[in-house]
């Protein structure tokens, strides 16, 4: 079967740095998204990997390894702001986004 | 960057009525759409795909009769629920992908739909 696996919940400080992982099990691979979802709205595109290694944006990075089936995105320099729901989705043989449950993240002053 | 517009943003009506929502993809064409619903806390739920020009695709458990779709351009799809009842009181989003498959999904600000 295919399945996204990611922390429910994380919690960091602002300022500091987090690491929020995703392990993924599909048919067939052509990459990983991930997006940011506030309470109330709807997600919003953060990054697409689908070679291995690290796409790096702004305060926020993403890296994959293939052959772990596992991605991260790390997120610099937290602000409240970012306190949100993660995503992480990856693309199936069939272009089939199979969406990971999202991990809370709670960033406190 | 790439814009979905969808609309309304929310609805508040009686159980019975049947509401109509649209999806617009704002600058680039969009020949797959996506519709999800998401109650509270918990995680999207793809509900059906839809292929421009063609039937949608509907996950098990998703009543077809129950929530028509229609992808009839490639910028425009809609989703009606029918004869709509709390238990369809949920926040509805569509989203929307150009022609190249491996392309993200944009999102539209969702449609809250409550049904009294």
């Amino acid at each position: 079967g295919q399945n996204i696996d990611q922390p429910t919940e994380m919690t960091a400080t602002e300022g500091a740095i987090v690491q929020i992982n995703c392990t993924y099990q599909t048919s067939g691979f052509n990459g990983l998204f991930w997006y940011q979802q506030h309470a109330g709205e709807a997600p919003t595109f953060l990054s697409y990997n689908v070679l291995d290694g690290l796409e790096e944006k702004g305060r926020f990075s993403s890296f994959l390894s293939r052959s772990k089936g596992y991605s991260y995105l790390l997120l610099k320099e937290l602000q409240m702001k970012d306190s949100a729901s993660y995503l992480c989705a990856g693309l199936d043989s069939n272009y089939q986004l199979i969406w990971g449950a999202g991990t809370k993240l709670i960033i406190k002053p | 960057g790439a814009v979905v517009s969808q609309h309304p943003s929310w609805v508040i009506c009686k159980s019975g009525t049947s509401v109509k929502i649209e999806c617009r993809s704002l600058d680039f064409q969009a020949t797959t759409m996506f519709w999800y619903r998401q109650f509270p806390k918990q995680s999207l739920m793809l509900m059906a795909t839809s292929n421009e020009g063609s039937k949608a695709t509907y996950e098990q458990g998703v009543e077809k009769d129950k929530f028509l779709i229609n992808h009839a351009s490639l910028t425009l799809s809609t989703l009606t629920v029918t004869s709509a009842h709390p238990e369809d009181s949920s926040f509805y989003i569509c989203s929307a992908r150009s022609l190249q498959e491996n392309q993200p999904q944009h999102f539209g600000d969702g449609t809250r739909l409550s049904i009294l």
